[in-house]
């Protein structure tokens, strides 16, 4: 098993959209609907943000939005805040109860 | 609201066994539909999901680390553990505890434990 596949940076000005994506295989990212995204700050723990390829988590603005075509998942964010700085983990379900994280993009807030 | 808080030993020696406590509050550990997990952060690198336990009592292990590593729960007490055997300084981690709606996303995480392995 790999890491899915994710920019190791991304960014971006205040106001701007940008776009994470996360690659996978058919064994994980392209078998499911089931990606997941994350935001960590420095020393915080991880907090969802999208589940099921769209679904934003409870609270998440909707400058936050997802999506999948292939073995390919994507993470937009717009109209960037400085806020949104922060590194982003994609994830997938891998089948028989297993996980499969990327490995993580580094936003920078211009 | 659902909390988890993990606890341990913060330094372990290398080839020892590496122990950590995870106690659920504000919800049952055994709640159907819920699996309880744990995700590890080496410093300055990526998550990596180690294994999970579903509120049956099944386990489920990534394969790197399959072999070294136990998963359990203890019903009474709304906590789960995880234990990690021979381990090296590559185990070195912040660990996470966390809840798994079927196993398909993490919607809550604790805070993290840092576990350093060294002499």
């Amino acid at each position: 098993q790999s890491a899915l596949t994710q920019p190791a940076s991304v960014s971006g000005s205040p106001g701007q959209s940008i776009t994470i994506s996360c690659t996978g295989t058919s064994s994980d990212l392209e078998n499911y609907n089931l990606v997941s995204w994350y935001q960590q700050y420095p020393g915080k723990a991880p907090k969802i943000m999208i589940y099921e390829v769209t679904q934003r988590a409870s609270g998440v603005s909707n400058r936050f939005s997802g999506s999948k075509s292939g073995n390919t998942a994507s993470l937009t964010i717009s109209g960037l805040q400085a806020e949104d700085e922060a590194v982003y983990y994609c994830c997938s379900y891998a089948g028989s109860s297993t996980l499969m994280f990327g490995g993580g993009t580094k936003l920078t807030v211009l | 609201q659902l909390q988890l808080q993990e606890s341990g030993p913060g330094l372990v020696k290398p080839s020892e066994t590496l122990s950590l406590t995870c106690t659920v509050s504000g919800g049952s550990i055994s709640s159907s539909g819920y699996y309880w997990g744990w995700v590890r952060q080496p410093p300055g690198e990526g998550l990596e999901w180690i294994g999970s336990i579903s509120y049956s009592g099944s386990t489920y292990y990534s394969p790197s680390v399959k072999s070294r590593v136990t998963i359990s729960v203890d019903t009474s007490k709304n906590q789960f553990s995880l234990k990690v055997i021979s381990v090296t300084a590559a185990d070195t981690a912040v660990y996470y505890c966390a809840r798994l709606p079927l196993a398909r996303r993490v919607d809550y995480w604790g805070q993290g434990a840092l576990v350093t392995v060294s002499s």
